[in-house]
This record gives structure tokens, sequence and C-alpha cells, in this order.
């Protein structure tokens, strides 16, 4: 267990709909980043921050797409008008901070199906 | 051409062989490396941190070459439970975005 916790762990949505998902990091960690997953596939970068500063962005985070780390604690994404290939698995890793920590540590991930 | 590239697999072999992974990465700027195992539905768990000079984590080997750009990663006396999807991981800048490679599936048969 790497103390980092998402929720929910599966959301099924009709098209159209939007959906919220949320990461909670390790308190320390001061860095905290955004995944996606499909099939077969690598994890790709959608976002990163730094404490509550959204630092970098993937071309891949349409306009569909928005994060969230107020206070830098935990974050959220949300997804408007999802669409069938916003299905995939939804990765939230934290690192850095006072745990001193260069690698990322993930959570058990959101699976979103997009129906 | 993606930014890491790695073998594309699957590789099934049977328990006890030594088995290694190939990964390579396009961007010399790359300043810290790992190796991550992701079983089936489950997220990326870190195996282990790759350092310039080579390390050992029991059966594990992680080498490191910064001239040639490439990683690798050496199973020895491969386990039914080292079945699962090996991934490359690159980082630019300590704590910026971290690569990932498109991963390599192991089957280790009985």
């Amino acid at each position: 267990d790497t103390g980092v916790s998402q929720n929910p762990r599966h959301k099924i949505t009709k098209r159209g709909q939007n959906v919220t998902f949320r990461c909670d990091p390790i308190s320390e960690h001061n860095r905290l980043y955004w995944y996606r997953q499909t099939l077969g596939q690598g994890p790709e970068f959608l976002t990163y921050f730094q404490n509550e500063a959204q630092l970098e962005k993937s071309r891949l985070l349409s306009d569909r797409f928005s994060a969230e780390r107020p206070k830098g604690s935990f974050s959220t994404l949300e997804i408007q008008r999802t669409e069938q290939g916003d299905s995939a698995m939804y990765l939230c890793a934290g690192t850095g901070g006072k745990t001193g920590h260069t690698e990322a540590f993930f959570g058990q991930g959101t699976r979103l199906t997009v129906v | 051409r993606k930014e890491v590239e790695q073998d594309p697999g699957p590789f099934n072999v049977p328990e006890g062989a030594t088995v290694a992974f190939n990964c390579t990465y396009s961007n010399s700027a790359s300043q810290s490396f790992f190796w991550y195992r992701q079983d089936c539905r489950k997220e990326p768990k870190l195996l282990m941190s790759v350092y310039s000079s080579g390390n050992e984590d029991g059966r594990f080997t992680a080498q490191l070459n910064r001239a040639s750009q490439y990683i690798s990663l050496l199973i020895r006396d491969s386990k039914l439970s080292d079945s699962a999807t090996y991934l490359c991981v690159v980082n630019h800048n300590y704590g910026q975005n971290f690569v990932f490679g498109p991963g390599t599936r192991l089957s280790v048969l009985p």
C-alpha cells in the first residue's frame, strides 16, 4: 500500500455526462501527477502539480479535462461531456516533499467506462 | 518515435530461466530512471530505481548506459510470481514528468 488513494475505483457513465475523480496522496508529497492508461499501453502523462500550482499539462488534456489541487493536498480530475474514447484507467501518483522520494507512487486508479 | 521504447514482448519463459528486458530513451536530458511492474488491471508499482553504476536487488539487476541511452533489467531464477508487465520509466528533471514506456509483458510458465 503506497498510501495514495483514489476514488471511485470504478465509474460507468453515459456518453455526454460529466465525471469527477479524486486523488488523496500522502500528505508529505508535494508533487502530484495524473496519468491515463489504456489496455496494452503504458501510462500517458496528463498533468502535474507542485503543491497547488499546475505546472505542466499534456496536449492529451483537451479542454474537456480539468484538474485542480486546492490547498496542495487532494486533487480532482474532471472530464466534461465524456466520450467513449475517454474509457481508460486514470492513475494518480505522488512524490517529493518531506519524504524525499524521487520515485512516483501510484494509487490504485479509477477505471472509467463510457457507454 | 516514442520517447521511451521497450522490447515488444510478450516473453514466455520457464520457471528458473533468466530473462532480460531492454529499454531505450531518446531525451538525453533524462536524469532518473526506474523499472516498475504492473499486474493485470492493477496500478504500476516501483520495482527499482536505476543508478549509473548499476544496481542489484536480490534476483533483479538494473543497468544504465547514459552514452547509449539504454536501460536494462535482468531477472534471474524467474518465479511464477514474476509474471507481469515491466515498465521502463524516465524522468527529465527530478520531480517533473515521468515518461513511461509501453511495457513488456512477461509470463513465467511452470
